[in-house]
C-alpha cells in the first residue's frame, strides 16, 4: 500500500510561497499524485495532479524526483483565503486495482 | 457544469436506526466513491464503483453498511443499525478515467 506522510501543520504569511512535501514510499508504477484542499464543512477539492517531473496550473506546481517517493506542492504567494487543509493522495488510474489512499492532511495557517 | 450532488447534509439518529445517504454524480462520470472522513482525519474510501460495478468494497464494513448505484448513476450508501462510531461526514466523489476525483459536500452524520 501507498502509504503518505505529511507534515500535521504549517505556517505562512500573506504574499509567501508555500512548499509541503508528501512522502510515498511505496508508490506503485501506476499510481499517480494527487492532491486536494480541503475547508471546512466543504468536501476536497481537486489542486493539481502528477505521474513525475514537474507539473503547473493556474494556482499550484507539483515537483516529482525521478525516484518518485516525494513530492512537493508548492503555492505561490497565499493569501488568507488559503487557510485550508491539504492531502496528498496516492492511487491508480480509474479501472486498475489498488487502494485510494489520503494523507493525514496538512493543516495550512495563513496570517495576514 | 452541476457538480456532485449529496442529500442530506445533516442528520440526526437514534443508535440501531437505519440511515442513508444519497449521491448523484457529475454527469458522464462513469466512477463513483462514497468516503468516511472522522473529525480530523483524512477520507477513508468505503466503496468505489466503475459503472455498476463495486470494484474495491474491501473497506465497506458489509456487516452494517450496503451501497448500490442501480444503472450506474445515482447512488445510495445505507447503514443498518448505525452505531455510535458511524458517526462521521459521508462523502461521495465521481470521476472519470483521468482519476480526478470531484467531491460533493458531505453529509455529516450524527448517532446519538
Amino acid at each position: 500500500l501507498a502509504k503518505t506522510t505529511q507534515p500535521i501543520s504549517m505556517d505562512s504569511y500573506e504574499g509567501q510561497e508555500v512548499n509541503i512535501t508528501c512522502s510515498h514510499n511505496n508508490i506503485a508504477t501506476n499510481d499517480y499524485i494527487t492532491w486536494y484542499q480541503q475547508f471546512p464543512s466543504q468536501g476536497p477539492r481537486f489542486i493539481i495532479q502528477g505521474y513525475k517531473t514537474k507539473v503547473t496550473n493556474e494556482v499550484a506546481s507539483l515537483f516529482i524526483p525521478a525516484d518518485r517517493k516525494s513530492s512537493t506542492l508548492s503555492l505561490p504567494r497565499v493569501s488568507l483565503s488559503d487557510t485550508a487543509v491539504y492531502y496528498c493522495l496516492v492511487g491508480p488510474g480509474s479501472g486498475n486495482t489498488g487502494k485510494l489512499i489520503f494523507g493525514q492532511g496538512t493543516t495550512l495557517q495563513v496570517k495576514p | 457544469e452541476a457538480g456532485v450532488v449529496q442529500s442530506p447534509r445533516y442528520k440526526i439518529i437514534e443508535k440501531k436506526q437505519p440511515v442513508a445517504f444519497w449521491c448523484n454524480p457529475i454527469s458522464g462520470h462513469n466512477t463513483l466513491y462514497w468516503y468516511r472522513q472522522n473529525l480530523g482525519q483524512g477520507p477513508e474510501l468505503l466503496i468505489r464503483y466503475e459503472n455498476e460495478e463495486a470494484v474495491d468494497d474491501s473497506q465497506l464494513p458489509k456487516d452494517r453498511f450496503s451501497a448500490e448505484r442501480l444503472k450506474g448513476v445515482d447512488s445510495t450508501l445505507k447503514i443498518q443499525p448505525a452505531e455510535l462510531g458511524d458517526s462521521a461526514v459521508y462523502l461521495c466523489a465521481s470521476s472519470l478515467i483521468t482519476d480526478t476525483q470531484y467531491f460533493g459536500p458531505g453529509t455529516r452524520l450524527t448517532v446519538l
